[in-house]
């Protein structure tokens, strides 16, 4: 079965450094999200993105963060200058179309801002 | 704005036991659809079921099935004959219906399931 994929699974950083998290979403899909779940709490939106642009934000999607789908295959998170809340599970997701079509999940990436 | 309340942090029951887990909403959408998710030590978040609002038909997938109740706002999942396997965190979700794109998932703070052997 097709998988969205994300590297990297783990990466400890110093606060203040840019991070980019890199994501695979399954090739026929259209619709992209980043969410984050900072650790024992709930999984939260970050930004859903769509034909080259972002359809949506959270707050918590402030100017430290944007999006990118440099090559028509992967799309990145990045965050400028890290802080220790950052510290989290980063989440990739991916669907085919909209009107609740079925959205699938990366396996995360653990970011531990240090 | 909508909301996802799990009322049960924790749950454990014996393998092979049926177990419920319960989920309510909050949304003044009439069409939308609800989910759930399961996330395994692994942490990766992996769907387990899928209900369209405008179905009466409650959602199954195999050993798992929902019981939806539209008017009353409610979405528990039934596990029958857990397994081991089945231990995991389980997130209640809801995404409001936006034609032709997808709007962002509201998860719920999520149950633990422990299945003992």
């Amino acid at each position: 079965e097709p998988e969205v994929t994300q590297t990297p699974s783990h990466q400890v950083t110093q606060m203040g450094q840019e991070v980019i998290l890199r994501c695979v979403p399954i090739s026929n899909h259209l619709y992209f999200y980043w969410y984050r779940q900072i650790l024992g709490q709930k999984v939260e939106f970050l930004v859903s993105f769509y034909n080259n642009e972002i359809s949506e934000k959270s707050e918590i999607f402030d100017d430290q963060f944007s999006v990118e789908r440099p090559d028509g295959s992967n799309f990145t998170l990045k965050i400028r200058s890290t802080k220790l809340e950052d510290s989290a599970m980063y989440f990739c997701a991916s669907s085919q179309q909209g009107a609740g079509n079925t959205i699938y999940f990366g396996e995360g990436s653990w970011l531990t801002v240090v | 704005a909508q909301t996802v309340t799990q009322s049960q942090p924790e749950m454990s029951v014996q393998e092979a036991e049926t177990v419920t887990l319960s989920c309510t909403y909050d949304t003044s959408e009439n069409n939308y659809y609800l989910f759930w998710y399961k996330q395994p030590p692994s942490r990766q978040m992996i769907l387990v079921i899928r209900q369209e609002a405008y179905k009466q038909q409650n959602a199954t997938e195999n050993r798992f099935s929902v019981n939806f109740q539209k008017a009353a706002k409610s979405f528990s999942l039934k596990i029958s004959d857990s397994q081991l396997g089945d231990t995991a965190m389980y997130f209640c979700a809801f995404m409001k219906h936006v034609l032709k794109r997808d709007d962002k998932i509201i998860f719920g703070k999520g149950t633990r399931l422990h299945i003992l052997p």
